[in-house]
């Protein structure tokens, strides 16, 4: 597609529920990322996909928290037992280049509501 | 400690006017500094990108300078337009992995008419 997709856009759960956001990447992007904006506060970290190499998933809050990306292309952040806490806007992110160079694209992001 | 600040954290001003954001950095080693700008429910949009030796970059109406030395970066809107309003995010990319983009909380700007 012509930009990074995210899905849902918007999501209520109840407290104790899991929850799965996706990321469709810009195609041919080979880095991906992922971060939460809650209200008020920058993008916090949270994973990031380069390539085939092993995944960075130093700011992954708690074990609740997991994300996967088949194929090189679309990711899956996945949300266990959620807290109220996890309320937040996750925000996708691609870019073609690694290291922190390129330009990153984002998402329209996947607005989240723990009740 | 990698560290952005952005000042003002908010800032409201008459359609027309110019306006500047500022940005204070402590990220090392410096790869690059960015300027984004979030609508509300959006995403972040880059408006510039700049590197140590690029100490000034215009994107229309929107100019941003960076002094290496003093690690401060400002972004200048000139003529600013309702559409302006909306949240502008410094980002800092330290020269490592790719992990290390360190964003500042963001001034939020409104411009009233």
């Amino acid at each position: 597609g012509a930009g990074v997709s995210q899905s849902p856009s918007n999501k209520v759960t109840e407290k104790g529920k899991d929850v799965e956001l996706r990321c469709d990447p810009i195609s041919g992007h080979t880095a991906l990322y992922w971060y939460r904006q809650s209200l008020g506060q920058g993008l916090e970290f949270l994973i990031y996909f380069q390539g085939n190499s092993a995944p960075d998933k130093s700011g992954l809050p708690s074990d609740r928290f997991s994300a996967e990306r088949t194929g090189g292309s679309v990711s899956t952040l996945t949300i266990q037992r959620t807290q109220q806490e996890d309320s937040a806007v996750y925000l996708c992110a691609s870019t073609y280049l690694s290291g922190g160079s390129g330009e990153l694209f984002f998402g329209e992001g996947s607005r989240l509501t723990v009740l | 400690k990698n560290q952005v600040e952005q000042s003002p954290q908010s800032l409201i001003i008459l359609e027309g006017k110019n306006c500047t954001l500022q940005c204070n950095y402590t990220v090392s080693p410096f790869s690059n500094l960015r300027w984004y700008k979030q609508d509300t429910g959006r995403g972040p949009v880059s408006l510039t990108i700049m590197t140590f030796s690029e100490n000034t970059k215009s994107n229309g109406r929107y100019t941003a300078t960076l002094d290496a030395d003093t690690k401060q970066s400002s972004l200048h809107i000139t003529a600013s337009q309702l559409s302006d309003s909306a949240s502008y995010i410094c980002v800092v990319s330290a020269r490592q992995a790719g992990t290390a983009l360190i964003f500042g909380k963001g001034t939020t700007l409104s411009v009233s008419s």
